[in-house]
């Protein structure tokens, strides 16, 4: 069963450093991959999502994915964070032809001053 | 905004009951989801509908079932209520079912179940 690993369930950095959120995923074959944001007390919103067409995808709000097929990972970066980048973010993988998502365990973001 | 309205948003209600969630989802989308995020379980799949059939089942319990109407709009059933049933359950939709298109999630429906 394909499954995805968000490695570091809390991640704090500083305003103005560099954020990287990192996700590894199982698959045998490639599979559409994709980051969301949950901001506090509010529904999941999509960040970006790898279909295979790029392997460098850029989202919205500054951030960017690679697809790295030789190390399975699909980690999350934004060169700058915000105070306003505070949030819970969710690694996802959609196996094949099905529509449902497999989220990982989630990372909480936390930009200090 | 995602366009998708799910209601009630919260509901406290006691073990051994129903409850029913509603889920509208966006103008045009035919395709619908249910997901419930838990502490001890994360965001997990539960079931999808497509244009009124059942198209995926997750780890959805058999007390709990689902419908999609003519109209799209979809309820999720949850019976014999237990406390472990405490979670915050999602609706999500998308234009079709099996492509990589963007999921756009409600804002949720928080039970708690005493």
């Amino acid at each position: 069963a394909q499954s995805v690993t968000q490695l570091g369930s809390h991640v704090s950095v500083s305003e103005g450093a560099l954020v990287l959120l990192r996700c590894n995923y199982s698959s045998s074959v490639p599979p559409y991959l994709f980051w969301y944001v949950q901001y506090p007390n509010q529904g999941l919103q999509l960040l970006l999502k790898y279909t295979s067409a790029a392997t460098l995808v850029k989202g919205i709000n500054g951030f960017e994915a690679e697809f790295k097929k030789s190390e399975t990972s699909f980690h999350l970066t934004k060169p700058s964070a915000h105070m306003s980048d505070a949030a819970e973010y969710f690694c996802a993988v959609r196996p094949g032809n099905t529509g449902k998502l497999i989220f990982g365990q989630g990372t909480t973001l936390q930009v200090k001053p | 905004d995602s366009g998708v309205t799910q209601t009630p948003k919260h509901l406290i209600t006691a073990t051994g009951q129903r409850v029913t969630l509603r889920c509208s989802p966006r103008s045009g989308d035919l395709s619908v989801y249910w997901y419930q995020q838990s502490l001890d379980q994360g965001l997990q799949f539960l079931i999808q509908y497509y244009n009124g059939e059942e198209r995926a089942k997750g780890n959805i319990l058999e007390r709990f079932s689902a419908q999609q109407f003519p109209d799209l709009h979809s309820e999720l059933n949850l019976s014999s209520l237990e406390l472990g049933d405490s979670a915050l359950y999602f609706c999500a939709s998308s234009e079709t079912s099996g492509s990589p298109g963007e999921q756009f999630f409600g804002p949720g429906t928080r039970l708690t179940v005493l």
